[in-house]
């Protein structure tokens, strides 16, 4: 199985400011990478697919690149609505594997 | 405006059997795979089964191969989890949701989830 880290777990910042989190996973797995947002008691939220491409809606504050096993998700000018957990996910094969989601709170 | 509502759970005891249904409306369900997803309280995200448009593919986690029965009615429009000898770590709000991209294994639109509580 594909295994997916995220780092940070947690992340603190203000608003207004530029994040990033990082996604690794265990194999290369091209670009078969999305991004999740979740708030708190919702289901996620489909955020990126193919490791940069926006779903429609999606803010152009959010931002995601990378190929092979390194992968980064970038906030930029974060908004209050913007501190909950993302998590990151890999589709080359099953099982669909996410990483353990990264908290982003607020400084 | 496409919609996923999920149900069927509540309480089971250890060992014990549930059936969670999803019900699909808002695009044309037999074009799309479809996934369930769990997430244990306090936790991540944990995919748990696929099954793809015509129900050729289905995966599941190691987790609950063996246990678990995912299928689908295309004619009702109707996506089910069957889910079998439950133990105390299959707690959590399973969600089901949608497949797009190349495997289907992008899960673009998510129902608000159903809660099973495996507990004596």
């Amino acid at each position: 199985d594909i295994q997916m880290t995220q780092s940070p777990s947690s992340l603190s910042a203000s608003i207004g400011d530029r994040v990033t989190i990082t996604c690794r996973a265990s194999q290369s797995i091209t670009t078969y990478l999305n991004w999740y947002q979740q708030k708190p008691g919702k289901a996620p939220k489909f955020l990126i697919y193919g490791a940069s491409n926006k779903q429609s809606g999606v803010p152009p504050r959010f931002s995601g690149s990378g190929s092979g096993t390194d992968f980064t998700l970038t906030i930029s000018d974060l908004q209050p609505e913007d501190f909950v957990i993302y998590y990151c996910q890999q589709t080359l094969t099953a099982p669909y594997t996410f990483g353990q989601g990264t908290k982003l709170e607020i400084k | 405006e496409i919609q996923l509502v999920e149900s069927g759970g509540g309480q089971v005891k250890p060992g014990g059997s549930v059936r969670l249904s999803c019900t699909p409306s808002g695009f044309t369900y037999k074009s799309y795979p479809m996934n369930w997803v769990r997430q244990a309280p306090g936790k991540g995200l944990e995919w748990v089964s696929s099954i793809s448009s015509n129900s050729q593919y289905i995966f599941y986690a190691d987790s609950v191969k063996g246990r678990f029965t995912i299928s689908r009615d295309n004619a009702r429009s109707s996506l089910d989890l069957q889910m079998n000898n439950l133990r105390d770590d299959d707690t959590a709000i399973y969600y089901c949701a949608r497949g797009v991209g190349a495997y289907g294994g992008a899960f673009d639109s998510w129902g608000q989830g159903t809660l099973v509580t495996v507990s004596s």
